[in-house]
């Protein structure tokens, strides 16, 4: 099976403009959840989701949302991009609705000028 | 809250054995995994194991859980310079489903 994808693998951009990153599930994997890495804070939660509803949100402001579409595939969106924002994004996916078992992709390096 | 230690570093020379330790402070928590991060790359899932065991082998990985003091370590056998990389303890509960990691300890092997 091909494992998670995500896309573009790196992205440049400036203050105040929006981006969005896109996340391809394993094959058969409903649950895709979403993590920023930064050397500062670490790894961080932000959402899951689970057959196109957000079921759990972690402690990021109203700026980053997100969105699960019927093939599973996922997007999350970051409006509004501070210098603080510059990240590896990483997306997971899960095989069960309970969410454990998470399988990472590449990530997207996300970089604000 | 949920919270996830590990020592930051940890230097071996080929062919030793490396253990590296995780504490966790959730009494709640029903999973714990490692996941290992080469640079440039995304997280790779080594292994994992549920609250209920103490022991788990793997080919050349061990992991230890002692639920008691909430630790958790990962021993890896006959350590090659691949295996250089950070590694992340992490560990979730059935209800919250988002994984609480470790800040990674950076495993340096030296030939």
């Amino acid at each position: 099976k091909a494992g998670v994808t995500q896309t573009p693998r790196y992205l440049i951009k400036t203050r105040g403009q929006q981006v969005t990153l896109s996340c391809s599930p394993i094959s058969g994997h409903r649950s895709v959840s979403w993590y920023q890495q930064t050397p500062g804070q670490g790894l961080q939660f932000l959402f899951e989701y689970f057959s196109e509803t957000q079921r759990n949100k972690g402690n990021f402001p109203g700026r980053f949302s997100g969105r699960q579409f019927s093939n599973s595939r996922s997007e999350m969106n970051v409006s509004t991009l501070e210098l603080g924002d510059s990240a590896l994004y990483l997306c997971a996916s899960s095989p069960s609705d309970r969410g454990e078992t998470q399988y990472f992709g590449p990530g997207t390096r996300l970089l604000v000028l | 809250g949920e919270d996830v230690e590990q020592s930051l570093f940890l230097s071996v020379r080929e062919g030793d054995s490396s253990v590296i330790n995780c504490t966790y402070t959730d009494s709640s928590s029903t999973y714990l995994y490692w996941y290992k991060q080469e640079p440039g790359a995304g997280l790779q899932l080594l292994t994992y194991i549920f609250s209920n065991m103490d022991m788990k082998q793997d080919q050349r990985l061990t992991v230890l859980l002692n639920k008691k003091d909430k630790h958790l370590s990962l021993r890896i056998a006959d350590t090659q310079t691949g295996d250089s990389a950070i590694y992340f303890c992490a560990e979730s509960n059935m209800g919250r489903r988002a994984l609480t990691f470790g800040s990674g300890t950076r495993l340096q092997v030296q030939p």
